[in-house]
């Protein structure tokens, strides 16, 4: 049964820490996705990778966030330091570059910053 | 304005009801549309693909798309409390699998 595995599931941190968030993207999958969540804004689009090469990060905070693939098994979003308002579901999503191809969830990072 | 409009509710109907969630859009170059449902502290997953216009059904699901319009819809027959979740409508264009999602709509289903 492939899925997206994301890890942590929960992390409660203090303002000022260090986090990051790592994704297992499907085997085969080109393309991997880094959205938020919140109540207000819903889903954004934070980063966007094809073939482990970043194409798309316009909806990351700069100073703080920054996202890699190390390899094509491995995703990772780091925040530093940390805000309380980065508070939020942080969803790794992957899928194959095609037109009309859709993309697959991971079950989120829920992410409080105190 | 954001490319892909939909109301976020909550839309609460009795258990049985017929549960109409709608999408607009903006950007005519989107072919593909399609139907996310998220449960609550869970991702998304795919219910339902559309390709240009029409209508496709899966059991008590029909998506319906009006290019035209630049309208797209998701009708549930028989409403379940089990369908309680938050309905995401997504698409994208023929240049890759990049999609822009609407806000969601949360659906609640009453025994």
């Amino acid at each position: 049964d492939a899925r997206v595995t994301q890890t942590p599931r929960h992390k409660v941190t203090e303002m000022g820490q260090e986090v990051t968030m790592r994704c297992q993207p499907i085997l085969g999958h080109n393309t991997v996705f880094w959205y938020r969540q919140t109540m207000m804004q819903g889903l954004e689009l934070l980063a966007y990778f094809r073939n482990r090469a970043p194409l798309d990060d316009s909806g990351m905070p700069k100073d703080r966030f920054s996202a890699e693939m190390p390899d094509a098994t491995l995703a990772t979003l780091k925040i530093q330091p940390s805000e309380p308002r980065d508070s939020a579901v942080y969803f790794c999503a992957s899928g194959l570059d095609r037109a009309g191809n859709t993309i697959y969830f991971g079950e989120g990072s829920w992410l409080t910053v105190v | 304005q954001k490319e892909v409009e939909q109301d976020p509710g909550p839309l609460s109907v009795p258990e049985g009801a017929i549960v109409s969630l709608n999408c607009t859009y903006s950007n005519s170059a989107f072919q593909y549309f399609m139907w996310y449902r998220q449960y609550s502290r869970k991702g998304p997953e795919l219910l339902m693909y559309t390709y240009s216009s029409g209508n496709k059904e899966d059991g008590r699901f029909t998506a319906q798309v009006d290019k035209s319009s630049k309208y797209i819809s998701l009708f549930i027959r028989d409403s379940q409390p089990s369908d309680s979740a938050t309905y995401l409508c997504a698409m994208s264009d023929n240049a890759g699998n990049m999609l822009t999602f609407g806000g969601g709509t949360r659906l609640m289903v009453k025994p």
